[in-house]
């Protein structure tokens, strides 16, 4: 069982925006803006979209964008293509377990 | 741009020791501030961090692998490496090193899948 709670699948048209929620804890979202997202395309390594809830890396569309409320983050992916058809992580910081992950997101471009 | 390349054994006995190494291009393991880390993931699932090291030798683990993992690293060589111990099928995963800072994760090698099987 992940620490952080995904939903399993997200679907959205070329075009729309969708939200993935990253729900953790007290322990890890709630208390560090640590939050970061990772993007995994099949038999690829994952790679580093949104860190510290909010910021891109270098090279990253501005279409990818975060938030935080409470316990939760929310990943928003906005002006869908169909290169954004894969595996999304989130992960969080934690005092005592150190980088903790979701259980993922598969996102499918209809 | 920095680039990691996993290496060891594709097949590893239960109860043996898991043994992968990580080797650094393009960048020092001595130059930080990054933590050089592992993580893992299971046959279609996610992700699993499994502990990062520091240039230093300091060395940090997932609680609940503690007592099994082992992490080194050898900046002449510019790589650093993993131990698993007492391996069951549970750890048949592909396992990644990666460049991470003090909170998210830069940059990652491509991954090796190492099966627990006799």
């Amino acid at each position: 069982q992940s620490a952080l709670t995904q939903p399993a699948s997200v679907s959205g048209s070329p075009g729309q925006s969708i939200t993935i929620s990253c729900a953790g804890s007290s322990s890890d979202i709630g208390t560090y803006n640590y939050v970061s997202l990772y993007q995994q395309h099949p038999d690829k390594a994952p790679k580093l979209i949104l860190y510290e809830v909010t910021n891109r890396p270098s090279g990253i569309s501005p279409r990818f964008s975060g938030s935080k409320s409470g316990n939760t983050a929310s990943l928003t992916i906005s002006g869908l293509q169909a290169e954004d058809e894969a595996d999304y992580y989130c992960s969080s910081y934690t005092y005592n377990d150190g980088m903790v992950f979701g259980g993922g997101t598969k996102l499918t471009v209809l | 741009q920095v680039q990691l390349v996993e290496s060891g054994p594709g097949l590893v006995e239960p109860s043996q020791t898991l043994s992968l190494t990580c080797t650094v291009s393009n960048a020092s393991i001595n130059r930080g501030p990054y933590y050089w880390s592992w993580i893992r993931q299971h046959p279609g699932k996610g992700l699993e961090w499994l502990g990062y090291i520091y240039a230093s030798g300091n060395a940090y683990y997932n609680p609940s692998l503690r007592g099994r993992l082992s992490l080194s690293v050898d900046t002449s060589k510019n790589q650093f490496s993993l131990k698993v111990t007492s391996v069951t099928a549970a750890d048949t995963a592909i396992y990644f090193c990666a460049r991470a800072g003090d909170t998210q994760i830069w940059s990652w090698g491509q991954g090796n899948l190492v099966t627990v099987s006799s």
